[in-house]
């Protein structure tokens, strides 16, 4: 089993919908990271949280540390949201900065 | 502010070449770290460095793979004797501090032929 669970794999949607990628993971945790990788392939980091809540225009990123699960919400869906949202952990051991990371969660948001 | 670069972004090796990668932080950023996607595959932590010393090379292949970064100049993660496993893309990722947010480059493209 994977430390770092995400689902659903694959999600298409309709433009205009709200979305939600969930992550799970299994073992303790400093931080937790949602990314988003482009099409061409390069990375972008969306949100770092280690509690609570957090917004970034259409991007609202939860996590609840007892449970060990984190959500990725995106309001009002738009095609140029299409993209691999890769959700990864940070450890809280003492090397602790390495990234595990999900498999990603392919998006495809259709006009 | 220029973000994190890596070049080449591309590179065609033949089996046996060496692959030398590199990557410039941030500015400011001390903390660099290199990860590995395989094709089809999830991100993977490699090894994580500061100036001058590697923290954590857990995620290293055994042989062939090393890494630095130097005082001077950019973190370099050098493949000897390449082999078609190898073909993958490279993600360089730096920080300011340990437990702080990690900027990613554009990666660097690695083919092995």
């Amino acid at each position: 089993k994977n430390e770092v669970e995400q689902s659903p794999q694959n999600l298409t949607a309709q433009e205009g919908e709200f979305i939600t990628i969930n992550c799970s993971y299994s073992v303790g945790i400093s931080a937790l990271h949602w990314l988003q990788q482009h099409p061409g392939g390069g990375i972008v980091s969306l949100f770092m949280l280690s509690s609570g809540k957090k917004k970034h225009g259409r991007l609202i990123a939860t996590i609840n540390i007892q449970e060990k699960h984190s959500s990725l919400h995106i309001t009002a869906s738009h095609p140029r949201d299409s993209a691999v949202y890769i959700c990864a952990v940070r450890s809280g051991e003492t090397s602790g900065s390495r990234l595990t990371f999900g498999e990603g969660t392919q998006l495809t948001v259709n006009p | 502010n220029a973000g994190v670069m890596q070049n080449p972004r591309h590179l065609v090796r033949r089996r046996g070449q060496e692959a030398r990668l590199r990557c410039s932080p941030m500015k400011g950023h001390s903390h660099v770290y290199w990860y590995r996607q395989l094709p089809e595959e999830g991100l993977k932590f490699m090894v994580y460095l500061q100036k001058e010393n590697i923290i954590d090379e857990s995620g290293m292949p055994k042989e062939r793979f090393s890494a630095e970064f130097p005082k001077e100049g950019p973190s370099i993660l050098r493949i000897q004797q390449v082999v078609r496993g190898d073909s993958a893309a490279y993600f360089c990722a730096s920080s300011l501090n340990t437990d702080y947010e990690q900027y990613f480059g554009p990666g660097t493209r690695l083919t092995v032929t």
